[in-house]
């Protein structure tokens, strides 16, 4: 079955650091895709990141990467030069992309990030 | 803004008492996701529709069901409401019905917050 674990419930860093949030996933399927979404205090999802799982170079959008090691099952989201604006809750989320499978996307327990100035 | 609108912000309602939520996809969207977001629960999927069709079904109760219709907007209809289903309820839409080893993003809409009293 799927399952996407984040273990960290909380983080603190301070601005301009890196941080990195973690993601471990267990799947069976040999296609499927994982995202970051990030949560900010008023509510709404936004998506940052997609990394499909045979893609070869870790997926980049900005100030964010994805730190894909497939052996090891995890995709760790990588935030450079961290920002007030990014003191969010952020979602690892996995989906399953066979032609058998519907768009069903599972989320992780998340991470509340919290950058200090 | 993601494209996604969903209506009301916010529902204020007794236990027993039924709501329909509202979804508005995206512009040419075809797909609907329907999420449940709860302290205990975290984000849980509850149903997709494509053009109108029922295509996946995650940890959705019997007391709710949900519609797509055939201008691609959307209902979640929640009954027999009981305290804790008190949640931040997200609509997403997507292009796609199923995307197979391909990129497919989802765009969740502002969410409803529903509290049962």
């Amino acid at each position: 079955a799927q399952k996407i674990t984040q273990t960290q419930p909380g983080m603190f860093v301070q601005e301009k650091e890196a941080v990195t949030l973690d993601c471990t996933y267990d799947t069976s399927d040999p296609s499927y895709g994982l995202f970051w979404y990030k949560q900010p205090s008023s509510g709404e999802m936004i998506f940052l990141i997609y990394q499909g799982s045979y893609d070869q170079q870790n997926a980049t959008e900005g100030r964010y990467s994805l730190n894909f090691q497939k052996a090891r099952k995890s995709a760790n989201l990588v935030i450079s030069a961290s920002q007030l604006g990014d003191s969010a809750m952020y979602f690892c989320a996995m989906r399953e992309e066979g032609y058998s499978s519907a768009s069903k996307i599972i989320f992780g327990s998340g991470t509340r990030l919290s950058i200090r100035p | 803004d993601s494209g996604v609108t969903q209506t009301p912000k916010h529902l204020i309602t007794a236990t027993g008492q039924r709501v329909t939520l509202r979804c508005s996809p995206r512009s040419g969207d075809l797909s609907v996701y329907w999420y449940q977001q709860s302290l205990d629960q975290g984000l849980q999927f509850l149903i997709q529709y494509y053009n109108g069709e029922e295509r996946a079904k995650g940890n959705i109760l019997e007391r709710f069901s949900a519609q797509q219709f055939p201008d691609l907007h959307s209902e979640l209809n929640l009954s027999s409401l009981e305290l804790g289903d008190s949640a931040l309820y997200f609509c997403a839409s997507s292009s796609a019905e199923v995307a197979a080893s391909s990129y497919n993003e989802q765009f969740f809409g502002p969410g409803t917050r529903l509290t049962v009293l």
